[in-house]
């Protein structure tokens, strides 16, 4: 079945480290996006791709870095200079502009 | 930037009550899209308008998009406890940005 895969689903991050998210699909979708849940909150957009070799800022990407080297795969790094990293990370393709997006299962990430 | 209000946060009803959550947004929209997502799990994708006063309906799920494509609604008709969730309302306007409204935790009681 095709669909996006997230990893770790639970993460820790001891201060000063950089940790990376890794998300995967095979859904031959052209955008992938990675967007942060708060608790009682909204999604908000980290980062998001078009195409491959080509990423864009969301509304919060500052202390987080992406990649989009091959079509399946958009990980995130969330940074040191992101202080307060403790959200449900959630990742999403879609196969065109304004198609429904997919969503993998997401990943917690505390802070130890 | 643009926004999309959706309201209300909360709503709590009793089995068998009619719930409806609202979006708006102070800027023509391309379309509209409607997802949920349950407690602990991941947005899911309900539906997507993109005419102007559209409404489609899923069994006892009800989705409009206004004459002026600048907000919707979405209406459960006699909600069941399956119902339980957030509902998101997510626009884009002509990006492949998509904003995402603040959600609405519909809560069911037995």
């Amino acid at each position: 079945d095709g669909g996006i895969t997230q990893s770790p689903k639970y993460l820790f991050r001891k201060e000063g480290q950089n940790v990376t998210l890794s998300c995967e699909q095979n859904l031959n979708h052209d955008a992938m996006y990675w967007y942060r849940q708060d608790p009682g909150q909204g999604l908000r957009l980290i980062y998001y791709s078009q195409i491959v070799n080509d990423f864009q800022k969301g509304d919060i990407a500052e202390g987080y870095s992406v990649s989009r080297e091959k079509k399946e795969s958009f990980p995130l790094t969330v940074t040191s200079a992101q202080k307060n990293p403790t959200a449900f990370y959630l990742c999403a393709s879609s196969k065109q502009r304004h198609q429904p997006q997919h969503f993998g299962d997401g990943t917690r990430l505390s802070i130890l | 930037g643009q926004q999309v209000m959706q309201i209300p946060q909360y709503q709590h009803v009793q089995e068998g009550e009619d719930f409806t959550t609202y979006c708006n947004s102070s800027t023509t929209l391309s379309n509209i899209q409607w997802y949920k997502q349950r407690p602990g799990g991941h947005p899911v994708f309900l539906i997507q308008l993109v005419k102007s006063g559209e409404v489609k309906k899923q069994k006892r799920l009800t989705f409009q998009f206004g004459e002026a494509k600048k907000n919707s609604s979405l209406h459960i008709t006699a909600t069941q406890t399956t119902d339980v969730g957030t509902y998101f309302c997510a626009a884009t306007s002509g990006t492949y940005k998509y904003i995402f409204g603040t959600g609405t935790r519909l809560k069911v009681l037995a």
